[in-house]
């Protein structure tokens, strides 16, 4: 079955350090996975997006990854502060090169400590 | 206005009755979606409109669900018969472009709450 996998348990990190959150997908293949963050009572603020022919991108204190032998999606975002608590969804595009559907995962909570 | 706006911002009504739910589009984006997110969990796609015509609504999870979009602009998602299970938050994005962009990223409004008792 076609499914997107992010980790359901929230993510504590200590203020400083580097934060890193995983998106797994099986069955797809996506032209580009896109990353977002969400605070509580709002709607997804878009970050990131990468395409399948690139490996790395990166903006500011983030830094994305794209393996499409690995079906993986890795986060990161570095010398984390407070004010990046918030829930982080990957989003692709399922038919590869389509948005007209593109589909969400359920998301990780992150959460850095002063 | 200067990004998505969406109405009301919470709604409670009884189970069976309909509501509407507003969203109201960036000035000039072209796509506009419809997504539903239960309380803990991911964006679930409803439907996306290019302009007014809706060419994909595999979404929608039942016929008491629909949606129209008039003038390139306003869009109303419609409920019918409401039942608990449809409580969650109903989102809706614009984005410039849609699918003729296959990169085109999509703006979000903050949601109408939606609880049926």
């Amino acid at each position: 079955s076609q499914k997107i996998e992010q980790n359901s348990e929230a993510l504590n990190i200590q203020e400083g350090k580097t934060a890193t959150l995983t998106c797994n997908y099986t069955n797809y293949s996506p032209a580009y996975l896109q990353w977002y963050r969400q605070d509580p009572g709002r709607g997804p603020v878009f970050l990131l997006l990468i395409r399948e022919n690139e490996k790395e991108k990166r903006k500011e204190r983030l830094k994305v990854t794209f393996d499409t032998t690995l079906k993986q999606s890795l986060f990161h975002i570095t010398a984390s502060q407070p004010a990046d608590s918030a829930t982080y969804l990957c989003a692709l595009d399922p038919v590869g090169g389509s948005a007209s559907k593109i589909i969400f995962g359920s998301g990780t909570r992150l959460s850095i400590r002063p | 206005g200067a990004g998505v706006s969406q109405s009301p911002s919470n709604k409670v009504t009884e189970k069976g009755k309909d509501v509407e739910l507003r969203c109201d589009p960036i000035s000039g984006h072209t796509a506009l979606y419809w997504y539903r997110q239960r309380l803990g969990q991911g964006l679930e796609f409803l439907i996306y409109f290019q302009g007014n015509s809706a060419p994909d609504k595999s979404g929608l999870p039942s016929d008491r669900f629909s949606a129209e979009r008039t003038g390139e602009s306003v869009s109303t998602l419609t409920i019918q018969r409401t039942q608990q299970e449809d409580s969650a938050v109903y989102l809706c994005a614009s984005s410039p472009v849609g699918a003729s962009s296959s990169t085109d990223t999509q703006y979000f409004g903050p949601g109408t709450r939606l609880t049926v008792l």
